[in-house]
């Protein structure tokens, strides 16, 4: 149990388009959802927090306007980054958890994009 | 902000038992310390979780001393499926209830053969 997908697991965009990434948690439902992004041999930093119905919270120098968190059900969680830009790229990774406290997350398997 | 210290590399050999810890001094009373282990381009995966003192599933044991302000991942017997990057994490819990959880910088773990 427990299984976060993410969709799509790649995508290769030119610079100016804008990017949806999907976050699913398919056998349970996630009253709270994470995005992080991770750079090569880096850790993976947090950007934003979301509720289902409710508008994401944002950490330090992410941008708001610029990745667009979207929590529209309990299963259903999506990231667009707006305008992309080659400083985008990365490895964007989600997690899921139960409960707002939160404390055991299951994380997705990733989405590499590349803005060229 | 509770904040992690790991060592960055360790090397190890097929069969031994690797010891990884991780130092949270700032660590709060309702914070538990998690670990993750993370191969190239995938998420992280779980391995285990614990509040204090010892906690052991299938696949490792976690030791926590009575000030909490460490822990320390026991891996029995590696094999070279083990070689990948080990993530301790504690988190924050802000006002509000919400949680923030932080990653550390991890541990690379290379199992020689």
């Amino acid at each position: 149990g427990a299984v976060v997908s993410q969709h799509p697991s790649w995508v290769i965009c030119k610079s100016g388009t804008s990017v949806k990434i999907e976050c699913r948690s398919l056998d349970f439902q996630a009253t709270t959802m994470f995005w992080y992004r991770q750079f090569p041999k880096k850790s993976l930093m947090l950007m934003a927090t979301s509720n289902e119905g409710s508008k994401a919270t944002y950490e330090q120098g992410v941008e708001k306007d610029k990745f667009l968190i979207n929590h529209a059900s309990l299963t259903l969680s999506t990231l667009t980054v707006t305008s992309a830009h080659p400083e985008d790229s990365s490895f964007y990774i989600c997690s899921a958890a139960f409960r707002e406290s939160a404390i055991e997350q299951f994380f997705g398997p990733g989405t590499r994009l590349t803005v060229l | 902000l509770a904040k992690t210290t790991q060592p960055i590399s360790m090397d190890s050999y097929e069969g031994q038992e690797v010891n990884i810890t991780c130092s949270h001094n700032n660590i709060a009373t309702n914070d538990y310390i998690t670990w993750y282990q993370q191969f190239p381009s995938q998420g992280p995966r779980f391995i285990i979780q614990g509040y204090k003192t010892k906690v052991t599933n299938e696949v490792a044991s976690l030791f926590i001393p009575a000030d909490r302000k460490s822990s320390t991942l026991s891996l029995p017997r590696v094999s070279l499926s083990d070689t990948a990057v080990y993530y301790c994490l504690v988190g924050e819990m802000r006002s509000g209830g919400s949680y923030i959880p932080t990653f550390g910088r991890g541990t690379s773990l290379i199992v020689h053969p």
